[in-house]
C-alpha cells in the first residue's frame, strides 16, 4: 500500500490550464477504472471532483476533467481561477477492498 | 441533503484507546459502504478503514491492521472506529466518508473530521 506519486506543487496563471500526474502501478491505477481526485481547501474537508478515472459528479465544474494512460492519471484543470488554489489528491481501489491515496499537490494560482 | 460528523477526537497517551463516532444524516445509511481517512498535521489523506453497508466485510490499512476496529450500527445511522494501542503517529484528522456506490468506489460525502492527538 505505498502512496501514489504526485508532484508536490504545480502552478498557473489565471485563465491558464494545469495537469497533474498521479502514478501508481499495475496493482492499483493500472488495474481499475477506479481513479478518483478530490480538492481540499485549507482546514476544509476534501471534495470530489472526478470519479471512476474521468467520470464528474453532479454540480462540479466543466472546468475540471480526468485521464489515464497506464499506471498514470491526470487531473486537468482549465481556465484557472482563484478559487481553485487547494491541494489536490488523487486516490485508486487497489482491490481486496482497499484504497490508497496520492501524496497530493498544491496547486497555486499566480 | 448529506450530513457526516464525527465525533470522539482526544488527546490519549501512547498505548491507549479511542472510540471515534461518525453520525449521519440525510441518506439512507444502511445502503451504504462507509470509510475512514485520516490526515496528519500539514500531511496527506491516508485511507483507514472500510466496512460494507451490512457489516460483513471490512477491511485496513496495513499500518493499521490489529490496531482498529470498524463497526455499525444502522438503526442508529452511525459508523465506528475503534482504536486500540495508539502510537505518536496515529495523531491525525479522522474523517468519515460515505463511499459513492454504483461501484465509483470513491468518496462522496465527507464529515469535517476530528482530531486524535496522541502524546504523553
Amino acid at each position: 500500500q505505498s502512496a501514489l506519486t504526485q508532484p508536490a506543487s504545480v502552478s498557473g496563471s489565471p485563465r491558464q490550464s494545469i495537469t497533474i500526474s498521479c502514478t501508481g502501478t499495475s496493482r492499483d491505477v493500472g488495474a481499475y477504472r477506479l481513479v478518483s481526485w478530490y480538492q481540499q481547501h485549507p482546514r476544509k474537508a476534501p471534495k470530489l471532483i472526478i470519479s471512476e478515472d474521468r467520470k464528474r459528479p453532479s454540480g462540479v465544474s466543466n472546468r475540471f476533467s480526468g485521464s489515464k494512460s497506464g499506471n498514470t492519471a491526470y487531473l486537468t484543470v482549465s481556465g484557472l481561477q482563484a478559487e481553485d488554489e487547494a491541494d489536490y489528491y488523487c486516490c485508486s481501489y487497489a482491490g481486496s477492498d482497499t484504497w490508497v491515496f496520492g501524496t497530493g499537490t498544491k496547486l497555486t494560482v499566480l | 441533503q448529506v450530513q457526516v460528523m464525527e465525533f470522539g477526537g482526544d488527546v490519549v497517551q501512547p498505548g491507549g484507546s479511542l472510540r471515534l463516532s461518525c453520525v449521519t444524516s440525510g441518506f439512507t445509511f444502511g445502503d451504504y459502504n462507509m470509510h475512514w481517512v485520516r490526515q496528519s498535521p500539514g500531511k496527506g489523506l491516508q485511507w483507514v478503514s472500510f466496512l460494507r453497508w451490512d457489516g460483513r466485510e471490512e477491511s485496513y490499512a496495513d499500518s493499521l491492521k490489529g490496531r482498529v476496529t470498524v463497526s455499525r450500527d444502522n438503526s442508529q445511522n452511525t459508523l465506528y472506529l475503534h482504536m486500540y494501542n495508539l502510537r505518536p503517529e496515529d495523531t491525525a484528522v479522522y474523517f468519515c466518508a460515505r463511499d459513492g456506490g454504483d461501484k465509483t468506489y470513491s468518496f462522496d460525502s465527507w464529515g469535517q473530521g476530528t482530531l486524535v492527538t496522541v502524546s504523553s
